[in-house]
């Protein structure tokens, strides 16, 4: 079993506060990293897929980096909006199988 | 919305019933993976299916099997059911498989077992 693990489990911010979140993996045998949104009652979103040490992806107002050689990924969000409360997952694959592991997630409620 | 469905949405069950459980999978997607969401844990894959071949199974006993049709929609049964078993139940589609390939979920089958 691959320990994935996030931190914080949970987080409050106010409206225009940034903010960040923390994905471990173990980084022996690093394949990729996939991050994922979800809104309560809907489907996990992807957000981003990492494969490559020193990835920075954006979209929008969020973005991600990866350090695969320490086991680590953040995710940021500048600038948090009331639409962005969500839980945050991380998933890591490894390089001989198709096995996805994933976090616990961070769960995000943004204050109007 | 992903584009993926699952039926149903939630359903009750008693202990040592079995349950099917119905995906979806988005159009042109040939790769189904399933995942169990207990309470206060992350998703723990199941199994996958590629071209309607099992690709791989996580540390779930064999009460917890899989189909996969020709046009790639996929079904989970889960037999004896275990009151461990109440859960959420995710499948996620995607085009290929072994590779850093974006997977896109369905909205979850949520089981409860009385």
């Amino acid at each position: 079993i691959l320990n994935v693990e996030q931190s914080p489990q949970s987080l409050h911010v106010q409206e225009g506060d940034s903010t960040n979140f923390t994905c471990s993996f173990p980084s022996s045998n690093f394949y990729a990293l996939h991050w994922y949104r979800w809104e309560t009652a809907k489907s996990p979103e992807a957000l981003f897929v990492m494969t490559l040490n020193g990835d920075e992806k954006k979209k929008g107002r969020i973005s991600a980096t990866l350090n695969t050689k320490e086991g680590y990924s953040y995710l940021y969000i500048k600038g948090s909006q009331p639409e962005d409360s969500a839980t945050y997952l991380c998933a890591s694959l490894l390089g001989a199988g198709n096995q996805f592991y994933f976090g616990t997630g961070t769960s995000l409620t943004v204050i109007p | 919305e992903t584009g993926v469905t699952q039926s149903p949405t939630h359903l009750i069950k008693t202990r040592g019933q079995q349950v099917t459980l119905r995906c979806s999978s988005q159009s042109g997607h040939n790769t189904v993976s399933w995942y169990q969401q207990a309470l206060g844990q992350g998703p723990q894959f199941i199994f996958q299916y590629y071209r309607e071949e099992e690709n791989g199974r996580g540390n779930f006993p064999p009460r917890f099997s899989g189909l996969q049709f020709p046009n790639y929609s996929s079904e989970l049964n889960v037999n004896a059911l275990e009151l461990d078993d109440s859960a959420l139940y995710l499948c996620a589609s995607s085009l290929l498989a072994g590779s850093s390939y974006e997977q896109y979920f369905g909205p979850g089958t949520r089981l409860t077992v009385t």
